[in-house]
């Protein structure tokens, strides 16, 4: 079985200033984890994904995330937030036994403060 | 580049009606799914598919039919639309998902009302 929890629904940055999205992740084998983005009335868009190579990870736009197995986290992080990166994000995990299913977590809305 | 086209956008059911959600890639990919987003309750799995002719239930399938003649299309029918159908619709494919390796595109999205 497989989960994902992200700990925030709602977090608010003041332009410039860092990032920090928590997601913390159940699998019974070795996962594979994803982030997506999703801006207002638009399908979601991968931003990265972890898949048992290099724990940190580095994505689109200046996020990257780092797999901690040992806290069975994987955050997404800025250094520096634009106002363009006001959207949902959703952690995303998936079992690497050959299943077809990925577990989306209930999303964490970003919002910029200018 | 169209990649994956959702088809209407927005819709308004009475219950009891029902109604088809089309799904179109243009990538050649063997995976295609359905979802619904709800809020608060981010997305779940409703159908999906790992090749023409081959589907299977997600989470949430129950009042949802599949099927996947082609490559391409992937519909999603609604038998007796409820006002608990009520939600964001969107497809999505991926070229391959065994092992959780592939990446997921989305459609745009179909927005169902059902009053």
């Amino acid at each position: 079985a497989q989960s994902v929890t992200q700990l925030d629904s709602h977090v608010s940055v003041s332009e410039g200033t860092p990032v920090l999205l928590r997601c913390n992740y159940s699998s019974s084998y070795s996962p594979s984890l994803f982030w997506y983005v999703q801006h207002p009335n638009k399908g979601l868009q991968l931003l990265l994904k972890y898949t048992s190579a290099a724990t940190l990870v580095k994505g689109i736009n200046g996020f990257e995330a780092e797999f901690k197995k040992s806290e069975t986290s994987f955050h997404l992080t800025k250094p520096s937030a634009h106002m363009s990166d006001a959207a949902e994000y959703f952690c995303v995990v998936s079992d690497s036994n050959g299943n077809e299913k990925l577990t989306f977590g209930t999303g964490t809305r970003l919002t910029i403060i200018p | 580049n169209a990649g994956v086209t959702q088809t209407p956008k927005f819709q308004v059911l009475k219950t009891g009606q029902s109604m088809t959600l089309q799904c179109a890639q243009d990538m050649n990919h063997e995976y295609m799914s359905w979802y619904r987003q709800d809020p608060g309750m981010g997305l779940r799995l409703i159908h999906y598919s790992v090749g023409a002719g081959i589907t299977d239930q997600g989470e949430v399938p129950n009042g949802y039919n599949v099927s996947r003649s082609t490559t391409e299309d992937f519909p999603l029918r609604l038998l007796s639309a409820a006002p608990s159908q009520t939600s964001v619709y969107f497809c999505a494919s991926s070229y391959k998902l065994a092992g959780g390796s592939g990446e997921l595109f989305f459609g745009e999205g179909s927005r169902l009302t059902v009053l």
